[in-house]
Order: C-alpha cells, then structure tokens, then sequence
C-alpha cells in the first residue's frame, strides 16, 4: 500500500512570512496525483493546490506553491506571505487506485 | 452550487439510539465517500459511492449502514453505536469515480458526532 508521510506534526509562522510544509511518499504507481488539502478550524477540508505525477513544472496557486521531486517521491508546500487565515491542518495526499492521506501538519500564524 | 452539505452539524446519541446523518451535493458529481476523523488525526475511508452503488466498504462495522438514495443524497444511519466511535464524519464528492487517479474531493464541513 502507498504511505505518505508528513514528518512535521507542527509548524508555526510570522505572519507575511515564508513556511514549507515537508511531504514524502512511497509508491510503485506511475499514474498519479498530489494534493494538499486545508483542514481550518470551521473542519471543513479545502483543496490547496494538486499536482499531476507526469508533469513536471511545479503547480502554483497564488501564494501556494509545491516543490515537487518524483525520483526523491517529495512533495513540500511553500506558503509565502503568510496570513492569519492560513493557520489550519494541512494534510498531503496522495491518489493513485485510492486516496491516502498523511498524518497532518499543524500550522500556526503568529501576528 | 458548488457546495457538499452535512446536516447536522453537531449530534449527541446514546449508546441504544438511532440516528442518521445526512450529505447532499448539487455539483452532478457521480462519486459520494463517507470519512471519519479523530482529532488531529487524517480522514478514515468508510464507504464509497460510485453511480448510487456501493463501490468500497472499508470493513465498516455494520452499526454503521450507509444508504445512497439517488445522485445528490448519501445517508450514513447509525445504531448502536460506541463511545469510540465519537468522531467527525466528513462526506465527500468527487465528479469521477473513484478509480479516476486524477479525481478530486469536495469535503462538507462535517457532522461532530458525541456517543455518550
């Protein structure tokens, strides 16, 4: 089976900062796609940004950025200019045949 | 409406009741998912909807019995049901079905169920 793993529990941030959250994954599949997913405190879980496995230029979504190394099977989410809004669970997933999703990263904004 | 819809949002229950929470989505997606979640822990796959038929049961407990009406509506009814299944149960959509590997999840907010 797949794993995904998020080897930082938590992660804090100056606000208008830069933070990276680390993901790493293991799998045999050659088709499939990355996600982070935004879990705020409201619980409801938001896509961030997604990443197809075959192309190889980074996805961006405005301040949401991915560095994305398939040989190393890394995935980190860069969040430059961080807002307070941004303070939330951040979860990796992976998507091949299923959804896998990895233990979570807790960000906080400092003010 | 790009919007999964749980209702309700917060449900407290005895061990002897039974309840049934309720997901509804008006996207057209063909793919509907029961999660559950701990607290600060990742969702747990339940159940999987593909095309109104039951696609994936992730070995459920059947005090847990999901029902998919038709294409917009996913029940999860509940009987008997133990402390430790005090969770927050997430529905879920996606426009593809699920074997789709480049699918996409839409969450609702999510159902807090306290069994006392």
């Amino acid at each position: 089976a797949q794993t995904v793993t998020q080897s930082q529990p938590e992660m804090s941030v100056q606000e208008a900062e830069t933070v990276t959250l680390s993901c790493t994954y293991d799998t045999s599949e050659s088709d499939y796609y990355l996600f982070w997913y935004k879990q705020p405190p409201s619980r409801q879980m938001i896509l961030v940004i997604r990443q197809e496995a075959y192309k190889q230029q980074n996805a961006t979504e405005n301040r949401f950025s991915v560095n994305f190394q398939k040989a190393a099977k890394s995935f980190s989410l860069k969040i430059s200019d961080s807002q307070l809004g941004d303070a939330a669970m951040y979860f990796c997933a992976y998507k091949g045949n299923q959804f896998y999703f990895g233990t979570g990263t807790s960000l906080t904004v400092i003010p | 409406d790009t919007e999964v819809t749980q209702t309700p949002k917060h449900l407290v229950m005895g061990m002897t009741n039974k309840k049934s929470l309720k997901c509804e989505q008006h996207m057209g997606h063909r793919a509907m998912y029961w999660y559950k979640q701990k607290a600060k822990k990742p969702p747990e796959l339940m159940f999987v909807y593909s095309y109104e038929k039951l696609s994936i049961n992730e070995s459920v407990p059947s005090r847990f019995s999901p029902e998919c009406p038709n294409s917009s509506l996913l029940n999860l009814h509940l009987h008997a049901l133990q402390p430790e299944d005090s969770a927050l149960y997430l529905c879920a959509s996606s426009p593809l079905p699920p074997t789709a590997f480049n699918e996409k999840l839409f969450f609702g907010s999510g159902t807090q169920l306290s069994v006392l």
